[in-house]
C-alpha cells in the first residue's frame, strides 16, 4: 500500500541538529525525496536518495535511508532559523506519495 | 536552474465562473506536469499528470471535466476550474518534471496558486 509518515512537529535551538523522520510501507519505491515548503509557497527539491543507497550528503544535509525497516531521515546541521519550513519526504512509485509534513521550528 | 512559475499566485473569484491557472517551467523542459491540491495543514494530494500533447490522466475521485487540464507546450500547462464553487477553494500546486529525466525523477514545483471561491 501507499502510506508515508512523518511525526507533526519538531522544534529545536538554533544551531543545534535537526533529525526528520519518515517512513513508508511500499519497499519498491525508486526514488525517496525530501521537500522544503516554506508558508504559503510550493515545494523545493531538497536532495533525494536512490533506493540502492544507505547515505547521501550534501552540505548541511544528511540522507539516511533504512530499507529494512523503510525508514528515510532528513539530519539539518547547524539548524537555522531560515531552516523553520514543513518538511515532506516522497517517495516515488508510479508518481509521487508525499508524507503528512513535518513542521519545524527553530528557536534562538 | 529548474524554476517553474505560475500564475496567478491568488485568485478571488464568484462562484459559478471559472478561473484558469498556468504552470510555466522556465528554463527546462517538461514532457510531464502534475497538478495537485493542498488543504489547509496537509499534504499533497496528486490531482492529475498531464502529458505535452495528450489527455491528462486523473486520479481517481477527480472530475476531469470540473478541472480541465491542458499541456499544449513543453513549458506550459494550464488548469481550469470550471463553474467553481466554496468548496473548491484551496491551495493548487504545478509540479514539472525535467525532459529528459537527468536520472533523479525530480519534480520542481511552482509557488502555488490560492484560489478563494465566494
Amino acid at each position: 500500500g501507499e502510506d508515508v509518515e512523518q511525526s507533526l512537529f519538531l522544534s529545536v535551538r538554533e544551531g543545534d541538529s535537526s533529525v526528520i523522520n519518515c517512513t513508508y510501507t511500499d519497499s519498491s519505491s525508486t526514488y525517496l525525496y525530501w521537500y522544503k515548503q516554506e508558508p504559503g509557497a510550493g515545494l523545493q527539491l531538497l536532495t533525494y536518495i536512490f533506493s540502492n543507497m544507505d547515505m547521501k550528503q550534501d552540505q548541511r544535509l544528511t540522507v539516511l535511508l533504512n530499507k529494512k525497516d523503510k525508514h528515510l531521515s532528513l539530519r539539518i546541521a547547524d539548524t537555522q532559523t531560515g531552516d523553520s519550513a514543513i518538511y515532506f519526504c516522497a517517495e516515488r512509485l508510479n508518481k509521487l506519495i508525499f508524507g503528512t509534513g513535518t513542521r519545524l521550528q527553530v528557536f534562538p | 536552474g529548474a524554476v517553474v512559475s505560475q500564475h496567478p499566485s491568488r485568485v478571488i473569484c464568484k462562484s459559478g465562473t471559472s478561473v484558469k491557472i498556468e504552470c510555466r517551467s522556465l528554463d527546462f523542459q517538461a514532457t510531464t506536469m502534475f497538478w495537485y491540491r493542498q488543504f489547509p495543514k496537509k499534504s499533497l494530494m496528486l490531482m492529475a499528470t498531464s502529458n505535452e500533447g495528450s489527455k491528462a490522466t486523473y486520479e481517481q475521485g477527480v472530475e476531469k471535466d470540473k478541472f480541465l487540464i491542458n499541456h499544449a507546450s513543453l513549458t506550459l500547462s494550464t488548469l481550469t476550474v470550471t463553474s467553481a464553487h466554496p468548496e473548491d477553494s484551496s491551495f493548487y500546486i504545478c509540479s514539472a518534471r525535467v525532459s529528459p529525466d537527468p536520472g533523479g525523477g525530480e519534480q520542481y514545483f511552482g509557488p502555488g496558486t490560492r484560489l478563494t471561491v465566494t
